[in-house]
């Protein structure tokens, strides 16, 4: 039968500019969050993680933000580059399992 | 370098042909993992394994068989693939059970195409 593609949210944003890219994660006892890229045709990449007794944590160019009363991860790049262009998705552990999201797709305009 | 290699990297298959996925990682990790990504499901857990033999469904195991006689190999077998495991498959590792501040390795993905 004939299948439909589905559409992941995209962000585009230009070079340069900061993204923001969204996650709402399903379970308050989650006590572990990761974000990845997975770039076209390779594997996710793990980017940046946030335990649940934290708020904020801070990488290279990224910053999680992590809100438990409204269950809401974000992932800011600064000075976005046209290298960050790929998917994102954040994964939440739950006893001990990651539960991935779907992503979000990044495309960066030079 | 540190990594975690699967192969083969594309196949196609028809119906009811037995398959087999290798997964190696060169990291000495005890953690490793099959996922299957398909649209708009995100990255499914097929089978885990914490060590050396010792082995573990995960969230949709029907189908898939694993084994791990050793620490750096779990291969993914498909004793008798159907169309509805046409997907793209990712082997990962890591080095404490998955936990915190270890961080999973990837491997490059598989895409299976079952006829």
């Amino acid at each position: 039968g004939e299948s439909v593609g589905l559409h992941l949210p995209t962000l585009s944003v230009q070079e340069g500019d900061n993204s923001i890219i969204n996650c709402a994660y399903s379970n308050s006892a989650s006590d572990y969050f990761i974000w990845y890229k997975q770039e076209s045709g390779k594997g996710p990449q793990f980017i940046i993680d946030i335990r649940s007794n934290m708020d904020k944590r801070q990488g290279q160019r990224v910053t999680v933000l992590l809100n438990k009363t409204v269950k809401h991860l974000s992932l800011q790049i600064a000075a976005t580059q046209p290298g960050d262009s790929a998917v994102y998705f954040c994964a939440e552990r739950l006893r001990g399992k990651l539960i991935f999201g779907q992503g979000t797709e990044l495309s960066v305009k030079p | 370098e540190a990594q975690v290699t699967q192969n083969p990297r594309y196949l196609i298959t028809v119906t009811g042909k037995k398959l087999t996925v290798t997964c190696s990682q060169n990291m000495n990790h005890e953690y490793m993992s099959w996922y299957r990504q398909d649209p708009g499901l995100g990255l499914r857990q097929i089978y885990y394994s914490m060590n050396v033999e010792v082995t573990d469904k995960g969230d949709v195991p029907e189908g898939y068989k694993v084994s791990r006689k050793e620490k750096r190999n779990f291969p993914l077998i498909l004793e008798s693939p159907s169309p509805n495991q046409t997907s793209l498959y990712f082997c990962a590792s890591s080095g404490t059970g998955g936990g915190w501040q270890e961080t999973q390795y990837f491997g490059p993905g598989t895409r299976l195409l079952v006829l």
